[in-house]
């Protein structure tokens, strides 16, 4: 079965810094990887997918996320930022093969930016 | 790009009653649609899942004769939470998945649901 874990339950930077937010997964095989954000009481809006191809996936806001198989991780990052970036983040996994298609969300990162 | 219509967006019902969530997507159809639940501060949690012209799947620990799901046609999953208690007040997200291979998930905004 898969699964999804995100280190870090809330994470704080400095607007300016660098954002790292953790996740990852626990897949037989490698399956398709993406991070969403929601901000408070809104539905989810992709930041960025990982299917296949260029393991360094670039999204929107500024974000960018990179695959390692070796390390079964996704881990999102942004070079500085924003007062608007502070938000729910989510990684979720989904297979790469079959029909089910279910997207399993980890638990989510609080991201807090401090001016 | 991809739109997924989710409504209402907040609803109050009393205990005992029926909501229905209407979930729909816009500029394409959707081969699969999922309904999620989310309480505050946590992720979100797949209910079940459903397919145009098909009974929906559940995931273990899901009631389904109390959330009803219907997805008549390539554009429209609805979520009937029958019997609402305040207990199943949450926030309920909605996703529809293209009917192209590969397609990805487009998320409805979500609806606030509070039994009183």
């Amino acid at each position: 079965a898969q699964s999804v874990t995100q280190l870090g339950s809330h994470v704080s930077v400095s607007e300016g810094a660098l954002v790292l937010l953790r996740c990852n997964y626990s897949s037989s095989v490698p399956p398709y990887l993406f991070w969403y954000v929601q901000y408070p009481n809104q539905g989810l809006q992709l930041l960025l997918k990982y299917t296949t191809g260029a393991t360094l996936v670039k999204g929107i806001n500024g974000f960018e996320a990179e695959f390692k198989k070796s390390e079964t991780s996704f881990h999102l990052t942004k070079p500085s930022a924003h007062m608007s970036d502070a938000a729910e983040y989510f990684c979720a996994v989904s297979p790469s093969s079959g029909n089910t298609g279910k997207l399993i969300f980890g638990q989510g990162t609080t991201l807090q930016v401090k001016p | 790009g991809a739109v997924v219509s989710q409504h209402p967006s907040w609803v109050i019902c009393k205990s005992g009653t029926s909501v229905k969530i209407e979930c729909r997507s816009l500029d394409f159809q959707a081969t699969t649609m999922f309904w999620y639940r989310q309480f505050p501060k946590q992720s979100l949690m797949l209910m079940a899942t459903s397919n145009e012209g098909s009974k929906a799947t559940y995931e273990q620990g899901v009631e389904k004769d109390k959330f009803l799901i219907n997805h008549a046609s390539l554009t429209l999953s609805t979520l009937t939470v029958t019997s609402a208690h305040p207990e199943d007040s949450s926030f309920y997200i909605c996703s529809a998945r293209a009917l192209i291979q590969g397609g990805g998930y487009t998320f409805g905004s979500g609806t606030r649901l509070t039994v009183v």
